[in-house]
């Protein structure tokens, strides 16, 4: 398997702007996370799903921030308008829950997002 | 909901040195701890967990150990290298909820 796929890699955006970030988990595991990584703040649980339904979308900073998952393969995080705060490395992860795999999380690469 | 303090936030030591990171939680139902390794510019990435029925793990250079009582968990790396140098994250997860609750992080430096 190829782990989680974020894509893009890196995006530099104007304030004001869409910015759509994008994960494709790990085949067969059924949650999904989205993190967001700064200096400041560490790194915070944005939004999770469990079999492609959102279960906690309490770390969402603001209305700004959507998450969708329309399938088990694919997932995004969209942020309008993007504001200057907003610069962080954003991580998508992964975990197969029960079983014999207790929540081992796979990360992706991240997404270091860039808003000036 | 689950808080997980870790600490200490910095911790520098000398090449061949150990080193130990103390982690507490507050939910008495998290019954997993895996801890992560964050190199620069990279990834967060499992390095060893341990579950709720045990109370010491090993592997190679790297141990945890967790007192369900007390509510804490430690990592240890013995014969440390420069290598070993990065932020290591500890993580309680009640596998219930599905989700880990991370700590806030520890920079590992080790002085060749």
């Amino acid at each position: 398997d190829a782990g989680v796929i974020q894509s893009p890699r890196h995006e530099v955006t104007e304030m004001g702007q869409e910015v759509t970030l994008r994960c494709k988990p790990i085949s067969g595991h059924d949650y999904l996370f989205w993190y967001r990584q700064t200096m400041m703040r560490g790194l915070e649980l944005l939004i999770y799903f469990n079999n492609n339904v959102p279960i906690d979308d309490s770390g969402m900073p603001e209305d700004r921030f959507s998450a969708k998952m329309p399938n088990a393969s694919f997932s995004t995080l969209k942020i309008q308008p993007s504001e200057p705060r907003d610069s962080a490395v954003y991580f998508c992860a992964s975990s197969l829950h029960g079983g014999r795999v207790w929540e081992t999380q796979y990360f992706g690469p991240g997404t270091r997002l860039l808003v000036l | 909901g689950e808080n997980v303090e870790q600490h200490p936030s910095t911790l520098s030591v000398q090449e061949g040195d150990s080193a130990v990171i103390k982690c507490t939680y507050s939910d008495s139902a998290s019954n997993y701890f895996p801890w992560y390794k964050q190199e620069l510019g990279k990834r967060p990435q499992l390095i060893i967990d341990i579950r709720s029925n045990v109370g010491e793990k090993k592997d190679q250079r790297i141990a945890v150990t967790l007192n369900k009582t007390a509510k804490h968990f430690s990592l240890h790396i013995t014969e440390t290298q420069p290598e070993d140098s990065a932020v290591y994250f500890c993580a309680a997860s009640n596998t219930n909820a599905g989700k880990s609750t991370f700590g806030d992080g520890t920079t590992l430096t080790v002085k060749p």
